[in-house]
């Protein structure tokens, strides 16, 4: 049964500062992970997806890599905003019906 | 290109009625997805259905939950009876028709309290 952790479960960290998420998971024969953004009261905003055939990803201040074979994903922030500050999901799509395991979320404070 | 709609946004029940949830998809996308977001939990996959079929519902409670997605119209989650530990967020996420592992899109959310 895929499991999935991130570390730490929050953070809070001064404004300007580049920060590392990590995710990790079970089952490394997944398809692809996503990293999503879930603002207090609000929706899920999809960041980043990677692919299982793929090492990384960027989009603007965010970089995603994945390590299948060792079951890690990591999301690094560069130059932190309070903007920033939300929780940060990963999800693991590893089966033939699609369905995402999502991790228990890190939630980000960035101070100005 | 309309994101995923889902209505009503918020829903407050009595314990022992019915509530029905109601997504529509992103335009082209003929996958759903319905999640559960329970306080201070994680979110939890449910259902998984495509146009007039339930693909996967291996996370549904056996009882009282249902969900359809007919060839018309949004996708509905039904939940009968409602009990106090009902009250949560549920998320509609939609994909595209392609097959394969794609990006999931989710919608806002319906946030359902149970008085």
């Amino acid at each position: 049964k895929q499991e999935v952790t991130q570390i730490p479960a929050a953070l809070s960290v001064p404004e300007g500062e580049n920060l590392v998420l990590n995710c990790s998971f079970t089952d490394s024969a997944i398809y692809n992970l996503q990293w999503f953004r879930q603002d207090p009261g609000k929706g899920l905003t999809s960041l980043l997806l990677i692919q299982s055939s793929q090492r990384e990803q960027t989009s603007g201040r965010l970089n995603a890599s994945l390590d299948k074979s060792s079951g890690r994903s990591t999301l690094y922030i560069a130059a932190s905003q309070p903007g920033d500050s939300a929780t940060y999901l990963c999800a693991v799509n590893g089966g033939a019906t699609n369905k995402l395991i999502f991790g228990t979320g890190t939630l980000l404070a960035v101070q100005p | 290109n309309a994101g995923v709609m889902q209505n009503p946004r918020h829903l407050v029940r009595r314990r022992g009625q019915e509530a029905r949830l109601r997504c529509s998809p992103m335009k082209g996308h003929s996958h759903v997805y319905w999640y559960r977001q329970l306080p201070e939990e994680g979110l939890k996959f449910m259902v998984y259905l495509q146009k007039e079929n339930i693909i996967d519902e291996s996370g549904m409670p056996k009882e009282r939950f249902s969900a359809e997605f007919p060839k018309e119209g949004p996708s509905i989650l039904r939940i009968q009876q409602v009990v106090r530990g009902d009250s949560a967020a549920y998320f509609c996420a939609s994909s595209p028709r392609t097959s394969g592992a794609y990006e999931q899109y989710f919608g806002p959310g319906t946030r359902l309290t149970v008085t």
